[in-house]
């Protein structure tokens, strides 16, 4: 099926390990973002891609840094993951830089210890 | 600056009852309006969507009209069932801003058979 697929979708982490999260779609969508939610903040941006090539910070992108590996693929990776860093992860897409909305992934819950 | 303002929840009501959930935004010029889903479990899904003054979203029962005179979009659907119960969030996207979209806090409805 179309979409955006998120992996893993669950994982639990030591203070101070490190984890990559992955994301790909196969919607042909030029611009992706990454995401957390947390109870009572909704969602914050953490970093997104525009086009392939490009990536800029969001609203709370501190402890992450991601890689647009293609058209297909943005990563977010924890170097050294926090207990403030457990959250829910999700990859999003859009075309058009977003104008007529995003498609999003499952996620994935993280918990760090 | 740009911000989205929903209704706190949970709302809950009984099946059938006439649901609406409130959505006020504040931006200069014409953003476009979004409503997302989120079952349990699950990432947003794009509800309905309005891109200017005076149009109408509609996407399974559910309804709503861009109202620039008050800055409101607000959720109604006539005859709610229990499977509608999910986490509900209003957006703002605004070309300026790289459609990057502003988000409500969400509002959890709970519908009872």
């Amino acid at each position: 099926n179309a979409g955006v697929t998120q992996t893993p979708k669950f994982q639990v982490l030591k203070t101070g390990q490190s984890m990559t999260l992955q994301c790909a779609q196969d919607m042909n969508h030029n611009s992706m973002y990454w995401y957390r939610q947390d109870p009572g903040m909704g969602l914050r941006l953490i970093y997104y891609s525009a086009s392939e090539g490009t990536t800029d910070k969001g609203e709370v992108p501190n402890g992450y840094n991601v890689s647009r590996l293609n058209k297909r693929e943005f990563s977010l990776r924890l170097e050294s993951a926090a207990p403030s860093q457990t959250s829910v992860y999700f990859c999003a897409t859009s075309q058009d830089r977003g104008s007529y909305g995003y498609t999003f992934g499952s996620g994935t819950r993280l918990t760090v210890v | 600056g740009n911000s989205v303002t929903q209704m706190e929840g949970p709302v809950t009501l009984s099946e059938e009852a006439f649901l609406t959930i409130n959505c006020t935004y504040t931006a200069t010029g014409y953003p476009s309006l979004f409503w997302y889903v989120q079952y349990p479990g699950e990432g947003l899904q794009l509800l309905l969507k309005a891109t200017k003054a005076d149009d109408k979203g509609s996407n399974k029962g559910f309804e709503a009209t861009y109202r620039k005179e008050t800055t409101s979009f607000h959720l109604e659907k006539g005859s709610v069932q229990v499977s509608d119960s999910a986490v509900y969030f209003c957006a703002l996207a605004k070309m300026d801003s790289n459609y990057q979209l502003i988000w409500g806090a969400g509002t959890k409805l709970i519908i009872k058979p």
